[in-house]
């Protein structure tokens, strides 16, 4: 089976804190990706790599960067954590890109800034 | 930007009830997925559906893909309380990812 890490369930943190999230998968696959999950909002996709020291803007990049120095890590990084970052944060990977495409997703970060 | 509306927003029925959601959007995505979430845990896909007009079957679970590729239900038979949830479709687009859908918030009351 399957499993994506991700380091922390629940995180709370002080605004203008630097904050790293990380996320781990244990089946070589070449895609990962980073999402945060709103209500009324749904999945919304951050970033995402194809390789290793490889990144792409998602949809919401703003305010956030991404490391990924091995090909089973993908860390988020919130440089200057705000209030409205405060999210659930949903890291997921998959072998294949495209048609057949299935993403693995971890259990999630749930993340609050005060 | 694709978009997938996902309706209902929010289902509470029976068990022993059936059930239709639905996802839909003005873009045709070259497949099309579903996926449900249980509370603290992430989505587990569930199926994809590839071709205009499939219908794939999973258990109670029923997903059609519509002719024109551009939306997609999720029927459910005689709902069980196992079925309670988050369903959440998500279109494939090219290279580049998913794009979900709001969500379904299905509850099944015992």
């Amino acid at each position: 089976d399957v499993k994506v890490t991700q380091s922390s369930r629940y995180l709370v943190k002080r605004t203008g804190e630097k904050v790293f999230l990380e996320c781990v998968q244990d089946m070589d696959h070449e895609n990962m990706f980073w999402y945060r999950q709103d209500p009324g909002l749904g999945l919304r996709l951050i970033y995402f790599s194809y390789d290793v020291k490889m990144k792409e803007k998602g949809d919401i990049p703003e305010g956030y960067s991404v490391s990924r120095e091995k090909k089973e890590r993908f860390s988020l990084i919130l440089e200057s954590a705000s209030t409205n970052q405060t999210s659930m944060y949903l890291c997921a990977s998959s072998l294949f890109r495209g048609l057949r495409e299935t993403q693995y997703f971890g259990p999630g970060t749930r993340l609050l800034v005060l | 930007t694709q978009l997938l509306e996902q309706s209902p927003q929010f289902l509470s029925i029976q068990e022993g009830e059936n059930l239709t959601v639905y996802c839909n959007s003005s873009s045709v995505f070259s497949s099309l997925q579903w996926y449900r979430q249980e509370p603290g845990e992430g989505p587990v896909l569930l199926v994809t559906v590839v071709t205009g007009g499939e219908v794939k079957k999973l258990k109670r679970l029923t997903f059609q893909f519509g002719d024109a590729r551009k939306d997609s239900s999720l029927h459910i038979t005689a709902a069980q309380p196992g079925d309670t949830g988050l369903y959440l479709c998500a279109g494939v687009r090219g290279a580049d990812g998913l794009t979900f859908g709001k969500g379904t918030h299905l509850i099944i009351q015992p």
